[in-house]
């Protein structure tokens, strides 16, 4: 059965700090998403990872993807106020199971000025 | 172009009552999915559906029924509900190829009391 932890679960920064929110699952997986959510809002997606060594950037988050160790990173550089929201990520284990995403658990992200 | 829309917005049970959740999407994808989500747990799938005609359980099926009599509409039933269904229930769509991401609804909010 495939799980997906995150750390952390709650992540207070300074605006203008970087910090990388750690996504581990515990079985093979040949994807993995990230996605933001604002309170009380829907899931927006961020990023798709495809494959070992996989990275990708948006303005001020950069995500990328280990295999090998079962983890994906989402960084955070020179935070603002405006990307405080909760940070999921999600991965599928492929195969038969195609489509069924495990989600972790959620990363609420808060930035001070 | 609407992408993933959810009725009702929000909705207080008794329980012991019954609903029906509907999800309309026109994006033409071919799988969809309906997921809860309870503070501190992320998203967790309930059932999904890989094309028009065809259910299959998720992480959570208990307590839920979900019939696909069309590909742009996926719902999901509460025949008896309970207090453990009070949650925010999101739907979800995908493409068949597994390099997009599920593309959600804005959720319901049930409160069963």
């Amino acid at each position: 059965e495939l799980k997906v932890e995150q750390n952390p679960l709650f992540l207070s920064m300074q605006e203008g700090k970087n910090y990388t929110i750690y996504c581990n699952y515990s079985t093979t997986s040949d994807r993995l998403y990230w996605y933001r959510q604002d309170p009380g809002k829907s899931l927006e997606s961020l990023f798709v990872l495809l494959s070992n060594g996989a990275v990708k950037q948006e303005g001020r988050l950069m995500a990328s993807l280990d295999t090998k160790a079962r983890l994906s990173t989402l960084h955070i550089t020179a935070a603002v106020h405006d990307l405080s929201a909760t940070y999921f990520c999600a991965a599928n284990a492929g195969g038969t199971s195609y489509g069924k995403l495990t989600f972790g658990q959620g990363t609420i992200l808060t930035v001070h000025p | 172009n609407a992408g993933v829309t959810q009725t009702p917005k929000f909705r207080v049970l008794k329980t012991g009552q019954s609903m029906t959740l509907l999800c309309a999407q026109d994006m033409n994808h071919e799988y969809m999915y309906w997921y809860r989500q309870d503070p501190g747990m992320g998203l967790r799938l309930i059932h999904y559906s890989v094309g028009e005609g065809t259910t299959a359980k998720g992480e959570v099926p208990d307590g839920y029924n979900v019939s696909r009599l069309k590909k742009q509409n996926f719902l999901l039933g509460l025949e008896s509900a309970a207090p453990s269904q009070t949650s925010v229930y999101f739907c979800a769509s995908s493409h068949l190829r597994g390099n997009q991401p599920q593309h959600f609804g804005d959720g319901t909010r049930l409160s069963i009391l």
